[in-house]
């Protein structure tokens, strides 16, 4: 079974300033990869997903991007950090199929702009 | 896309069986039905799928009618540790999910 490492586990970061949130897949080849994003009491929001390396879409526009260097790592950036990029980062990975389970989550990154 | 819908909140006791309900009318012939739970601060977690009919396993049982237009997560004898967020997710284009707003389930001593 697939397991997601994600970190850090919380961030606190000034506006302005830069993002960097990684996040690596271990127990799976070529998975398909997910940031999501949470704000306070909502849902999940899809913001970008891959299908492999250097392959991403993006869902919502905004001020953030992600990357894929490497098959199993996942990293969502910022070059500046708005007061509305708050909130609970959660990266997931699947195998592409809905069958077998689905998604897998990382324990998901706390950041909060201030 | 298939879009879910189910109930913003619901409250139970300890002890009572607790029935979710998601509605998903446009799901697709190879769709699958996935339920997650979900604590603050914590990734969801797989409860159970299904394509048909009924499935249980150790922690939750998913009814699915014949239409598949709905489905039902039922929990048996909830306890206070079940207080969570669930989700209905329903099995679109095989590389992107998206997640309902979820259920609120709220077990009160």
């Amino acid at each position: 079974s697939q397991t997601i490492h994600q970190w850090p586990a919380t961030l606190v970061q000034p506006v302005g300033s830069p993002l960097s949130l990684e996040c690596t897949v271990e127990g799976t080849s070529n998975p398909n990869l997910y940031w999501y994003r949470q704000a306070a009491g909502r849902g999940l929001q899809l913001l970008f997903y891959s299908v492999g390396i250097g392959q991403i879409s993006s869902e919502v526009p905004q001020n953030l991007s992600a990357s894929r260097p490497q098959d199993r790592q996942f990293i969502l950036s910022s070059k500046k950090l708005l007061l509305s990029d708050s909130g609970f980062y959660l990266c997931a990975c699947s195998t592409g199929h809905l069958t077998n389970y689905g998604y897998t989550f990382g324990s998901g990154t706390r950041l909060t702009v201030v | 896309l298939a879009k879910t819908t189910q109930p913003i909140s619901m409250d139970s006791y300890e002890g009572q069986e607790v029935n979710i309900t998601c509605s998903h009318n446009n799901i697709a012939t190879n769709d699958y039905i996935t339920w997650y739970q979900q604590f603050p601060s914590q990734g969801p977690r797989f409860i159970i799928q299904g394509y048909k009919t009924k499935v249980t396993n150790e922690v939750a049982s998913l009814f699915i009618p014949a239409d598949r237009k709905s489905s039902t997560l039922s929990l048996p004898r909830v306890s206070l540790s079940d207080t969570a967020v669930y989700y209905c997710l329903v099995g679109g284009n095989f590389n992107k999910f998206y997640f309902g707003s979820g259920t609120k389930l709220n077990v009160k001593p």
